[in-house]
């Protein structure tokens, strides 16, 4: 299966501390999104790449957090001095582009990283 | 800016039973309509979308969207649930020149035998 992936699935952490989460999307896709799902609610957009560049940033997307997407495949978000509210799960989805401004391609979602901070 | 509103946080259901999950959007630009399925502690799996073309779109096993603009509504039903469709269902649209999607805060579809 050549799903799109997230690494770790679940992440325990201390409040304060600083966590990393990794997102390999269905090769050749050149957009790459970021998703926020709390309980009880749908996913909220944080951040999205077409291909290495970052092209929007949600206003959720504090200064604690982080994205990147180096050589435009996979991408990694960092939240640093984690609050408990960030527990969530975050979710990745990639898309294909195929290059015309108007178009829109199906975004194929990963299982996602569940957060606890305590 | 787009906003979407299911109706309905919770909805629960006999087997076998139709059933109509509703979704209503608001945006001041054309948007795609999606819906999603998402089950414990999964990502979300695509089940429909309207793209442009004929307003009823159908998937796998019945189920089937209709978009009316006028109303401002994209309603999924299924004619007949099954114990397996208990899942929590995601109506999310996104504005045709930009990828991000906003969805919706999701309807609990509990089927009972």
């Amino acid at each position: 299966d050549t799903g799109v992936s997230q690494d770790p699935r679940h992440k325990i952490t201390k409040r304060g501390q600083n966590v990393t989460f990794r997102c390999d999307p269905i090769s050749e896709h050149n957009r790459l999104y970021w998703y926020r799902q709390t309980l009880g609610q749908g996913p909220e957009f944080l951040t999205y790449f077409q291909n290495e560049a970052q092209l929007e940033k949600s206003r959720l997307l504090s200064d604690r957090f982080s994205a990147e997407r180096p050589k435009g495949s996979f991408s990694t978000l960092e939240i640093q001095r984690t609050e408990q509210g960030d527990s969530a799960m975050y979710l990745c989805a990639s898309s294909p582009n195929l290059g015309l401004a108007t178009s829109y391609n199906e975004q194929f979602f990963g299982p996602g990283t569940r957060l606890t901070v305590l | 800016a787009q906003s979407v509103t299911q109706l309905d946080s919770q909805v629960p259901v006999f087997e076998e039973a139709p059933v109509e999950l509703r979704c209503n959007y608001s945006s001041s630009v054309s948007v795609y309509l999606f819906w999603y399925v998402q089950y414990p502690n999964q990502g979300l799996q695509l089940l429909l979308k309207y793209l442009s073309g004929s307003t009823l779109v159908k998937g796998i096993n019945g189920f089937e969207a209709e978009f009316n603009k006028s109303q401002t509504s994209f309603h999924l039903r299924i004619p007949s649930v099954h114990i397996s469709d208990t899942a929590e269902y995601f109506c999310a649209v996104t504005n045709t020149n930009a990828g991000k999607s906003t969805f919706g805060d999701g309807t609990t579809l509990t089927v009972k035998p």
